[in-house]
């Protein structure tokens, strides 16, 4: 697709289940980037990868948050035994840029997580 | 570390009405940059302009304008003539110099909800 793509668009899950969301980003695009959005807040950074490497995972809130993207494309933010708290919309979001850039990211349309 | 401001939460307009969000930043960087978003009610945030650090000339692309002042921190966005279409959270956003160890990761305000009523 032309867009960044991200499934599922909706996920309810009960408190203590896994879940792993998953992020599809535009064809080429070295930067990849997840974010929290609480309701009525501003998107927050989570992590970064640069094709495969993960340099900047500075933003996960707690080591129950894990995210990868082994091959340096399709990228999974892995929340594990999930907590209320963690109810949000998780969106990607991916970039041209290699390292020195600042091109605009181009976001997905996120994943809402209802933690019941 | 680095901080937006939008200090207005929610701004209701009749159409054609000219409307202007504000956004004020905090950086101890020289090079940084400033981004607007639009969210609309689908949720999906739509980039609409990036200006970096050393660029402060103001850009218009038709009915939309931004002024960047330096000297106040601040990147405002101004509406002209507003249409109900621009009904959508706005958001401002600032990334650092990657050199400076900050990443190009965007950091966001709280938004501010705009309201076009016919």
């Amino acid at each position: 697709g032309a867009g960044v793509s991200q499934s599922p668009r909706y996920k309810v899950a009960k408190r203590g289940q896994d879940v792993a969301l998953r992020c599809d980003p535009i064809s080429g695009h070295v930067s990849l980037f997840w974010y929290q959005q609480a309701l009525g807040q501003g998107p927050e950074f989570l992590t970064y990868f640069q094709n495969e490497a993960q340099l900047d995972k500075s933003g996960l809130p707690s080591d129950r948050f894990f995210a990868e993207r082994p091959e340096g494309s399709v990228s999974t933010l892995k929340i594990q035994r999930t907590q209320q708290e963690d109810s949000a919309v998780y969106l990607c979001a991916s970039s041209l840029d290699s390292a020195g850039g600042h091109n605009e990211q181009f976001f997905g349309p996120g994943t809402r997580l209802t933690v019941l | 570390a680095q901080k937006v401001t939008q200090a207005q939460t929610e701004i209701s307009v009749v159409e054609k009405e000219d409307v202007t969000l504000d956004c004020v930043y905090e950086t101890r960087d020289t090079t940084y940059y400033l981004f607007w978003y639009k969210q609309p009610p689908s949720g999906e945030l739509v980039f609409l302009i990036r200006r970096n650090s050393f660029d402060e000339q103001n850009e218009i692309s038709g009915r939309y304008s931004w002024n960047f002042q330096k000297s106040t921190s601040s990147f405002n966005f101004t509406i002209t003539a507003s249409q109900v279409v621009d009904s959508a959270v706005y958001f401002c956003a600032l990334s650092e110099d990657i050199l400076t160890g900050g990443g190009n990761k965007l950091t966001f305000g709280t938004g501010t909800q705009l309201k076009v009523e016919l």
